[in-house]
């Protein structure tokens, strides 16, 4: 049972380069969604989507493209990586937004 | 002010020893939940309620609405439990407002 995969696990990036982290689940849940967590913070929203081709901004979604063309799968872009994007990333979903989360294990994105 | 408020923000303690970790936030929630997230690891749902309170184990998370406050209670504590557990709270259907966590740490 693999619930919420999110890939890479960890990247380094230059200031400038782009792409894409990957997040995919297997419960068929169509809420779906994308945070960072940075140090002293709690996770904050980036984007989120509430079934495929339904995506809308959460927190803080600037330098970040989302697109949900399928129910499983939900990526996240970062069109040109800057420092202030160095961050944990998590992927979580649930079966409709009011009901018990799942979160993957994170991406440790650093840019530099 | 954030929404989500937890205390403390670091706890340590000895084995066996009861823990509580509070939670008191500023909004209208249709839920609660309870989070851990282990050092490099990602982050598992312990337990996610509106109302009263729910057991699992050795864990217990208790919300009163009307005072908008929740606890989590870890009896019998182990060095495992040592985590760092997080509040969230749903604003609305969807939208999750997370606490900045607190951090567990029990020594043998």
């Amino acid at each position: 049972n693999a619930g919420v995969t999110q890939t890479p696990k960890f990247q380094v990036l230059k200031t400038g380069q782009s792409m894409t982290l990957q997040c995919a689940q297997d419960m068929n849940h169509e809420y779906m969604s994308w945070y960072r967590q940075d140090p002293g913070m709690g996770l904050r929203l980036i984007h989120y989507s509430v079934g495929a081709g339904i995506t809308d901004q959460g927190e803080v979604p600037n330098g970040y493209n989302v697109s949900r063309s399928t129910t499983e799968d939900f990526p996240l872009r970062l069109l040109s990586a800057a420092p202030s994007q160095t961050s944990v990333y998590f992927c979580a979903s649930s079966l409709q937004g009011n009901t018990e989360a799942f979160f993957g294990q994170g991406t440790r994105l650093t840019v530099v | 002010k954030n929404e989500v408020e937890q205390s403390p923000q670091n706890l340590t303690a000895q084995e066996e020893e009861f823990i509580t970790i509070n939670c008191s936030y500023s909004v209208g929630i249709s839920a609660l939940h309870w989070l851990q997230q282990h050092p490099g690891g990602g982050i598992v749902s312990l337990f996610m309620l509106s109302s009263g309170k729910k057991k699992h184990g050795r864990l217990i998370a208790t919300i009163n609405i009307q005072e908008k406050h929740s606890s989590l209670h870890i009896t019998a504590s182990h060095p495992r439990d040592s985590a760092v557990y997080i509040c969230a709270v749903r604003k609305g259907a969807q939208k999750l407002v997370f606490g900045q966590g607190t951090r567990l740490t029990i020594n043998p």
